[in-house]
């Protein structure tokens, strides 16, 4: 079956834009995360959805927002960019439930750069 | 306070011995830890999962063990290959609720 979608692969951007991500999870999966790769920080969580409601929520600033369709798709949204969110956004797709443990099927990010 | 650590220096290896990198932990007592790959540019993999009432998991080349008492877990490749290069990440979910905290990563070259 088709693995996890994201869209755009590669983006520049400049400071005080607003950029939209999006993501295919794969058929069936119900949960979609999203997290923010950057050397420094490693992987960090941004937020979880589940059936279009937002279960987790990750340490960051308000600036950065997702929802989630009635198909599954996601997108994140970050506002008013600044140089620090220059990073590899990447989505991964799960169960979600059940006996789901939590095992990740991520795309293959999106990179996003702020001058 | 709560973390993950794994070596933080490159672990070179030659071809056909046995790699082994470390995930260590505090302040958690995850149900399991999860193991991935992930290459330059590209996302994370799942390779295995270890339950905390699992000693050794076993996939292929790839072993995992999981000491709760240690908060540690090893992750061994055997027979290493140059194609095993890549960077390794260990991961929890402290609280069940699918939001893994992860490790910066070892990264992990085989040399021929």
């Amino acid at each position: 079956k088709a693995g996890v979608t994201q869209t755009p692969r590669y983006l520049i951007k400049t400071r005080g834009q607003q950029v939209t991500l999006s993501c295919s999870p794969i058929s069936g999966h119900r949960s979609v995360s999203w997290y923010q790769q950057t050397p420094g920080q490693g992987l960090q969580f941004l937020f979880e959805y589940f059936s279009e409601t937002q279960r987790n929520k990750g340490n960051f600033p308000g600036r950065f927002s997702g929802r989630q369709f009635s198909n599954s798709r996601s997108e994140m949204n970050v506002s008013t960019l600044e140089l620090g969110d220059s990073a590899l956004y990447l989505c991964a797709s799960s169960l979600g439930q059940g006996v789901d443990t939590g095992e990740l099927f991520f795309g293959e990010g999106s990179r996003l750069t702020v001058l | 306070s709560q973390k993950i650590e794994q070596n933080s220096e490159a672990l070179n290896i030659q071809e056909g011995k046995t790699a082994t990198l470390t995930c260590n932990y505090t302040n958690y007592s995850p149900a399991y830890l999860q193991w991935y790959r992930q290459d330059p540019g590209r996302g994370p993999v799942f390779l295995l999962l270890i339950r905390e009432n699992e000693k050794e998991k076993r996939k292929e080349r790839l072993k995992v063990t999981f000491d709760t008492t240690l908060k540690q877990s090893l992750f061994h490749i055997t027979a290493s290959q140059p194609a095993d290069s890549a960077t390794y990440l260990c991961a929890l979910d402290p609280s069940g609720n699918y939001q893994l905290i992860w490790g910066a990563g070892t990264k992990l070259i085989i040399k021929p």
